[in-house]
């Protein structure tokens, strides 16, 4: 199975906040990411967070990331419909450049 | 700047046929992976070069998959024979190196190509 767990399927109304949550598995892990896939298109980094940080804010996005429980979450403030897509978290691990671990992904829609 | 390009976009082969892919990283990008997205699965790692020396192919079933990067730069992904379990979209990645960004988080950013749907039937 995967290390990287996400709940699979996210619906929120436009205008409103989504919360979409991670968990990961790696305590060495020193990056994590958050990826968004449209249909038929690749990955696209939407941001990611340092370990030994609490929080990021860029914008309408806010990381959280506790790192006791190992638990990551992406809040996408006022939700458009163009946010509609599949969201991935993914871990980095420090000895390892470039080598993510992915989530299944979340599909997020956003209903008018 | 031009992003990371793939071809084809879509193939579909028997089992038991050969099928390559081609990939064109990001211009001054050292480090190009391939990733294998089964439906309904996040990408899952299947070789990582820097330049033309393999990084990490653990992950990679060398009993019919191939990849390689000759100059360093544009590489392929073969499959021979394709199994029916082959078919996924097949995504391309380039970033940075370490020597390029210090280490720092930012250099780690990978870019995507638009993938390529393999459908083995």
């Amino acid at each position: 199975g995967e290390d990287v767990e996400q709940s699979l399927f996210l619906s929120v109304r436009e205008g409103d906040s989504s919360v979409i949550n991670c968990t990961y598995t790696d305590s060495s892990s020193t990056y994590l990411y958050w990826y968004k896939q449209e249909p038929g298109a690749g990955l696209q980094l939407l941001t990611y967070i340092f370990s030994n940080m609490d929080m990021k804010q860029d914008q309408r996005l806010t990381v959280l990331l506790n790192k006791k429980d190992k638990h990551l979450s992406l809040r996408i403030a006022d939700t458009q419909t163009g946010d509609s897509a599949i969201y991935f978290c993914a871990e980095g691990l420090t000895d390892s450049w470039g080598k993510l671990q992915f989530g299944a992904g979340t599909q997020v829609v956003v209903t008018p | 700047e031009a992003g990371v390009a793939q071809s084809p976009r879509y193939k579909i082969i028997e089992k038991r046929q050969s099928v390559a892919f081609w990939c064109n990283p990001i211009s001054g990008h050292a480090t190009l992976y391939w990733y294998q997205q089964i439906l309904g699965q996040g990408p899952k790692l299947l070789i990582q070069f820097q330049n033309n020396g393999v990084v990490d192919d653990s992950q990679l079933p060398k009993d019919r998959f191939s990849a390689e990067r000759l100059k360093g730069v544009d590489s392929t992904l073969k499959i021979q024979p394709a199994k029916l379990e082959d078919s996924a979209v097949y995504l391309c990645a380039s970033s940075l190196t370490p020597m390029d960004t210090g280490g720092r988080g930012l250099g780690r950013e990978q870019y995507f190509g638009p993938g390529t749907r393999l459908t083995v039937t």
